[in-house]
């Protein structure tokens, strides 16, 4: 394992707050992006980065925030609009986000909504 | 807009019998087809993967084909064992950073 971690690994919100989870990475990779995973689907693009300090809306970003002023770091911000959070958060990255090539997930952040 | 469907659902097989899962996608200017093994609670990591340029490739026990044609990716498992037991995800990728993923196979192996 290594290489791309997230944190905290179980989070816990009360409706209203935001949350942010952490997403880093030390595989010198330019892409990192972020997926939503439901029970019983596929893994939903939310945001993505090709490149620091660039950043593009995935498929289902509403609700959702993100930041990359570090190679290493992207994190996700889970805002209070963000109407059913509760959901398994995985953060990949990529050596570039150019071409086709292999992502490597961290080990995912579980978000309960309370 | 791009989809990927992928099936079965579910799958049982018995311990040394061949699994097999497929995937058909809708971008014709899909070029890269990753597979994806996920345990329990754990990330997903990537098994074998295969270019628009190959039919086929193959790696210890599992292989997987490629149908550009009828855009039609397959997964092998042969000889299971129990440890396959997991989630299985396909995706398609068409030259840019966008995969396109699949809902999944769960896959039993029964000893």
């Amino acid at each position: 394992d290594g290489g791309i971690t997230q944190s905290p690994k179980y989070l816990f919100r009360k409706e209203g707050q935001n949350v942010t989870l952490s997403c880093e990475q030390n595989l010198n990779h330019d892409a990192m992006y972020w997926y939503r995973q439901d029970p019983g689907q596929g893994l939903r693009l939310i945001y993505y980065s090709q490149i620091v300090n660039d950043f593009q809306k995935g498929d289902i970003a509403e609700g959702y925030s993100v930041s990359r002023e570090k190679k290493e770091s992207f994190p996700l911000t889970v805002t209070s609009a963000q109407k059913n959070p509760t959901a398994f958060y995985l953060c990949a990255s990529s050596i570039s986000g150019f071409g086709s090539n292999e992502q490597f997930f961290g080990p995912g952040t579980r978000l309960t909504v309370l | 807009g791009e989809n990927v469907e992928q099936h079965p659902s579910t799958l049982s097989v018995q311990e040394g019998d061949s699994a097999v899962i497929k995937c058909t996608y809708s971008d014709s200017a899909s070029n890269y087809f990753p597979w994806y093994k996920q345990e329990l609670g754990k990330r997903p990591q990537l098994i074998i993967d295969i270019r628009s340029n190959v039919g086929e490739k193959k790696d210890q026990r599992i292989a997987v084909t490629l149908n550009k044609t009828a855009k039609h990716f397959s997964l092998h498992i042969t000889e299971t064992q129990p440890e396959d037991s997991a989630v299985y995800f396909c995706a398609a990728s068409g030259g840019t950073y966008k995969y396109i993923f699949g809902t999944g196979t769960r896959l039993k192996v029964l000893a």
